[in-house]
């Protein structure tokens, strides 16, 4: 199974910062790469697929990139509600993975 | 708008087996696949396979294989999840989701099922 490594696992910062999470495949993925975002207690929610292609309803502060085996998600104005747990996962080979998460605090 | 609502929380014994619901609405069944996914506590989340409403194919992911069971009811619009022979580390929140139309990436997801497996 391909192994899906997020870093940091954990970063701090502050409303208005811009931010940047890594997320590395053992294998090329292509594209096929999803990113999503789960408040404590709800249920993830689909930001970004196909590595950068923006899910209808998320505000455009969310950008994805990258190709092949190194992938980041990019929040470039951190709001209050950002404050969460990010995680990536990739369709390009059987079974789907997940990476562990990276969790965004406040500073 | 889409909706996947599932079934209440539940506690068993080791060994058992346990059946999650999900409820669709909102949008044709049976034209998106829906897969199950599972999050321990304070872990992260783990794909457990994925179905088509329409004709009934399952994927599971190798370590659930002879365990689990995915079926779907489409004159209720419900999926199922079975899961047999549980174990303690089998505790987890349980959540079903719609995939994007051919795809293992999904845009809706049920609130999510806790199952509480302990003597």
């Amino acid at each position: 199974a391909i192994q899906m490594t997020q870093s940091p696992s954990s970063l701090s910062a502050s409303v208005g910062d811009r931010i940047t999470l890594s997320c590395r495949a053992s294998q090329a993925i292509g594209n096929d790469l999803g990113w999503y975002q789960q408040r404590p207690g709800k249920a993830p929610i689909l930001l970004i697929y196909d590595t950068s292609s923006l899910q209808s309803g998320v505000p455009s502060r969310f950008s994805g990139g990258g190709s092949g085996t190194d992938f980041t998600l990019t929040i470039s104005s951190l709001q209050p509600e950002d404050f969460a747990t990010y995680y990536c996962l990739q369709e390009h080979d059987y079974p789907p993975t997940f990476g562990q998460g990276t969790k965004v605090e406040i500073k | 708008q889409v909706q996947l609502v599932q079934s209440g929380a539940d506690m068993k014994e080791p060994g058992a087996s346990v059946k999650v619901s999900c409820k669709a609405s909102g949008y044709t069944f049976t034209s998106y696949g829906v897969s199950w996914m599972r999050q321990a506590p304070g872990q992260g989340l783990e794909w457990m396979g994925w179905m088509s409403p329409y004709n009934g194919n399952t994927v599971y992911a190798p370590k659930f294989q002879g365990r689990l069971t995915m079926t779907a009811d489409a004159s209720t619009d419900t999926a199922y999840l079975e899961l047999r022979t549980l174990r303690s580390d089998d505790t987890a929140v349980y959540y079903c989701a719609k995939a994007l139309t051919g795809r293992y990436q999904y845009d809706h997801w049920g609130q999510g099922t806790l199952v509480t497996v302990s003597s």
